[in-house]
């Protein structure tokens, strides 16, 4: 059965790399694995996607080992600013659902 | 602000009641998604579609429909309301439409509200 799974919640003070894991086991293997940040009554914001290995842009960093089952998202020196829901989203072959499944969510709180 | 653009913002409405939201995609983008926010559930997704065409399906109900017109703006048509289809309703649109991901970029949402 797919499932995208994340962990809740994290704390993290300014200034540290965060570090946040999506498992996802069997997704489709021509598809990319997607972060986005959400605040508050606002939509998700795409952060960065990638396929394999290490994906950085200027805001994050994105690794995903050989197998895919899992990804990690890195923050560094993050900022209160930060302080948001992160979601990966991932797709599932087609007889699996075939469908884009998002993590449940993991709830980042950064403090001073 | 994404470009995306989403009306109603709020809408209240009774059980058994109809309703239509509506979406305008960024412009030049050819897919529209449609996205259910909950607290028990998080983010399901709808259901997708390219260019006028349905292109994926995703956890939608069969009282819920949806079409993309041909000026590519889109309408999620949600009908027999019950209480647990209050939600945030998400529109995220793309430039294209192929079988892998491409960066979605999500409207404000439409806040429904089941009474």
């Amino acid at each position: 059965l797919a499932k995208t799974t994340q962990p809740i919640s994290m704390d993290s003070y300014e200034g540290q790399e965060v570090n946040i894991t999506c498992s996802h086991n069997n997704i489709a293997t021509n598809d990319y694995i997607t972060w986005y940040q959400q605040f508050p009554s606002q939509g998700p914001r795409f952060i960065i996607q990638g396929y394999k290995t290490k994906v950085t842009n200027e805001v994050a960093s994105l690794f995903i080992p050989a197998d895919r089952k899992s990804s990690t998202l890195s923050l560094p020196r993050v900022s209160l600013s930060d302080t948001a829901v992160y979601y990966c989203l991932v797709g599932y072959p087609y007889n699996q659902g075939g469908k884009l499944i998002f993590g449940q969510g993991t709830e980042l709180s950064v403090k001073p | 602000d994404s470009g995306v653009t989403q009306t109603p913002k709020h809408l209240i409405t009774a059980t058994g009641q109809r309703v239509t939201l509506r979406c305008s995609p960024r412009s030049g983008d050819l897919s529209v998604y449609w996205y259910q926010q909950s607290l028990d559930q998080g983010l399901q997704f709808l259901i997708q579609y390219y260019n006028g065409e349905e292109r994926a399906k995703g956890n939608i109900l069969e009282r819920f429909s949806a079409q993309q017109f041909p000026d590519l703006h889109s309408e999620l048509n949600l009908s027999s309301l019950e209480l647990g289809d209050s939600a945030l309703y998400f529109c995220a649109s793309s430039v294209a439409g192929g079988r892998v991901q491409e960066t979605q970029y999500f409207g404000p949402g439409t806040r429904l509200l089941v009474l």
